[in-house]
């Protein structure tokens, strides 16, 4: 079974500032997929980005760039030129690569704040 | 035009009703789930169907019980509702190649009272 971990409960930050979110997970898999999700007070669940497991380039997404390595099976979010409206509950997922219907396994959250 | 929709998006209900939520999604995937967040924020699979096919049956009590008429909806029913019901329910839908990743509705929190 996969696990995701997310040690950093709470993260406040300034506007215009760097961020970094932490994840690790644990898998016997050598194919699979990671994501991070936003969800900001409204509720909805947003991808941010995702990172193939057989890529060696971290995917990036504008302001949002990963920290991918496979080895140490991290996957940290970085968060550019913070702005308030990313602000939100931040959450990192795995999902093994399958021919479709796989589960995604989501770590416990990290709950960011940017202040102004 | 919205991509995986459910209803109700709130839902107070008493202790002991059976009640049901729905969720529609228009992107044409094969996959539909539903997931649990509770009052602490963490995201749970209960159940996931392809092509009105159960696939994903996660440790659920037998008072829920899905069903998809199509693969297009997958509705989720709850009997005998208990406190403990109490979260956030997501819909979600995906395509046969999972590396996009979901598409998730807008949630309904149901509320036992």
């Amino acid at each position: 079974a996969q696990t995701v971990t997310q040690s950093q409960p709470e993260m406040s930050v300034q506007e215009a500032e760097t961020v970094t979110l932490s994840c690790t997970y644990d898998t016997s898999e050598n194919n699979y997929y990671l994501f991070w999700y936003k969800q900001p007070p409204s509720r909805q669940m947003i991808l941010v980005i995702r990172q193939e497991a057989y890529k060696q380039q971290n995917a990036t997404e504008n302001r949002f760039s990963v920290n991918f390595q496979k080895a140490a099976k991290s996957f940290s979010l970085k968060i550019s030129d913070s702005q308030l409206g990313d602000t939100a509950m931040y959450f990192c997922a795995f999902m093994k690569r399958n021919f479709g219907n796989e589960k995604l396994t989501f770590g416990t959250g990290t709950r960011l704040t940017i202040i102004p | 035009d919205t991509a995986v929709s459910q209803t109700p998006k709130y839902l107070v209900t008493q202790m002991g009703n059976d009640k049901s939520i729905k969720c529609e999604q228009n992107l044409g995937h094969d996959t539909m789930y539903w997931y649990k967040q509770d009052s602490k924020k963490f995201l749970k699979i209960m159940f996931s169907y392809n092509n009105k096919e159960l696939i994903i049956n996660e440790t659920v009590p037998n008072r829920f019980s899905p069903k998809s008429p199509d693969k297009a909806h997958l509705n989720l029913h709850i009997n005998s509702l208990e406190l403990g019901d109490s979260a956030v329910y997501f819909c979600a839908s995906s395509p046969r190649t999972s590396n996009s990743g979901y598409t998730f509705g807008s949630g309904t929190r149901l509320t036992v009272v």
